[in-house]
């Protein structure tokens, strides 16, 4: 079955330390997205991409890095420059394009804490 | 801009009771919309969407959501509430832009009592 792989499901991060959580799809979508979820917020927008080698800043990216070498992989990386990390993230995909009616598909989260 | 709003950060209701999860939208063009479920510790997961047409729109699991215009309202609802379905819902609305960019409710979070 087609979906959203994110690994892994818990990390612990150290004080100074960068941590890169994974996110790989099969559904053959173009689009795919980070989100942040912290209690009581909602989802938050940390980076976006529509196309292999492109991708944009969301609403909170400091702190963050991403890239997008291939179409099914579009890894997070959080640096030490981000000083409240703790939260669940959540990884999505979509089709490309401009039609709003597409829905996101989200893969099952990891969930990153501070040693 | 497109926001929504959901009202009551939690809902508490028995099992068998009408389930009523509130969400108002403001857009500035014809809205799509979305609701999500998310259970503990996992992904969202699609309920049902509004596009155009049918303004009551059926999702899986038996929830349904209606779109009131004169309103600006998507609230979700099912008749009868069972345990599976405590969770935390997010109601949602895509930018108006070139690119499907979801801004999200809160959520609200379920509970179902016995």
């Amino acid at each position: 079955d087609g979906g959203i792989t994110q690994s892994p499901k818990y990390l612990f991060r150290k004080e100074g330390q960068n941590v890169t959580l994974s996110c790989e799809q099969n559904l053959n979508h173009d689009a795919m997205y980070w989100y942040r979820q912290d209690p009581g917020q909602g989802l938050r927008l940390i980076y976006y991409s529509q196309i292999v080698n492109d991708f944009q800043k969301g609403d909170i990216a400091e702190g963050y890095s991403v890239s997008r070498e291939k179409k099914e992989s579009f890894p997070l990386t959080v640096t030490s420059a981000q000083k409240n990390p703790t939260a669940f993230y959540l990884c999505a995909s979509s089709m490309r394009g401009t039609g709003r009616d597409q829905p996101q598909h989200f893969g099952d989260g990891t969930r990153l804490s501070i040693l | 801009a497109q926001s929504v709003t959901q009202l009551g950060s939690h809902v508490s209701v028995s099992e068998g009771a009408l389930v009523l999860l509130r969400c108002n939208y403001s857009s500035s063009v014809p809205p799509y919309l979305f609701w999500y479920v998310q259970y503990p510790n996992q992904g969202l997961q699609l309920l049902l969407k509004y596009t155009t047409g049918a303004t009551l729109v059926k999702g899986i699991n038996g929830f349904e959501a209606e779109f009131k215009k004169s309103e600006t309202s998507f609230h979700l609802t099912k008749p009868s509430a069972h345990m599976s379905d405590a969770a935390e819902y997010f109601c949602a609305v895509p930018l108006n832009t070139g690119f499907q960019k979801l801004v999200f409710g809160t959520g609200t979070r379920l509970l179902v009592s016995p």
